[in-house]
């Protein structure tokens, strides 16, 4: 049981540069989230989705494209890398129920722009 | 828009003391509550959850949290620490604004046990 990860692990790329981070998940989840965590700010979130072709922004958007062609696939794309988004990302996924929405973590991206 | 505050960034505790980290939100309907915990270089994991019942939640590895609505509280306890619960924890809160979809995050607690 894969349960969710994450690709690649760590990356470094350049500014300007278009880079892609991959999220999978095993559980069939509605829900998939990108976070991304920077010393001082904790994990802010980036974009959500609550089902396939549903895409949603969150706090920090800006920069960011996403797309979710299939359930269990969230792919977070930085059109144009800049300095400012060397973070770790994070990916998280929920089932869809009533009630409390406890979220599931991939194992992170560290992600450097030079 | 929920907000999520851990007073300390940076919490210090000898081997076997009694551990209490802090967690207040902003939101005056009472959200669903979290503590995750972060070890070096690994993703988040759940420690407990309070949604609905009895306030004083229970957890893995002996931790345990008291949802107090009238504090606006969700403070983090382990009776006596130990030096594999070095580690970076997150308080976090659903958003009853946006139908509970959404969790916000504190800065996180970074916990150092002394020998």
């Amino acid at each position: 049981d894969a349960g969710i990860t994450q690709s690649p692990r760590y990356k470094i790329t350049e500014t300007g540069r278009q880079v892609t981070l991959m999220c999978h998940q095993t559980w069939s989840h509605s829900y998939m989230f990108w976070y991304r965590q920077d010393l001082g700010h904790g994990l802010r979130l980036i974009y959500y989705s609550a089902a396939a072709d549903i895409t949603d922004k969150g706090e920090v958007p800006d920069g960011y494209v996403v797309s979710r062609s299939k359930t269990e696939n969230f792919p977070l794309t930085l059109e144009s890398a800049t300095r400012s988004q060397t973070s770790v990302y994070f990916c998280a996924s929920r089932l869809r129920t009533t009630g409390y929405n406890e979220q599931f973590f991939g194992p992170g991206t560290r992600l450097t722009v030079l | 828009a929920q907000s999520v505050t851990q007073l300390g960034s940076h919490v210090s505790v000898s081997e076997g003391a009694l551990v209490l980290l802090r967690c207040n939100y902003s939101s005056s309907v009472p959200p669903y509550l979290f503590w995750y915990v972060q070890y070096p270089n690994q993703g988040l994991q759940l420690l407990l959850k309070y949604t609905t019942g009895a306030t004083l939640v229970k957890g893995i590895n002996g931790f345990e949290a008291e949802f107090k609505k009238s504090e606006t509280s969700f403070h983090l306890t382990k009776p006596s620490a130990h030096m594999s619960d070095a580690a970076e924890y997150f308080c976090a809160v659903s958003d009853p604004d946006f139908g509970n979809e959404k969790l916000t995050f504190g800065t996180g607690t970074r916990l150092t046990i002394i020998p």
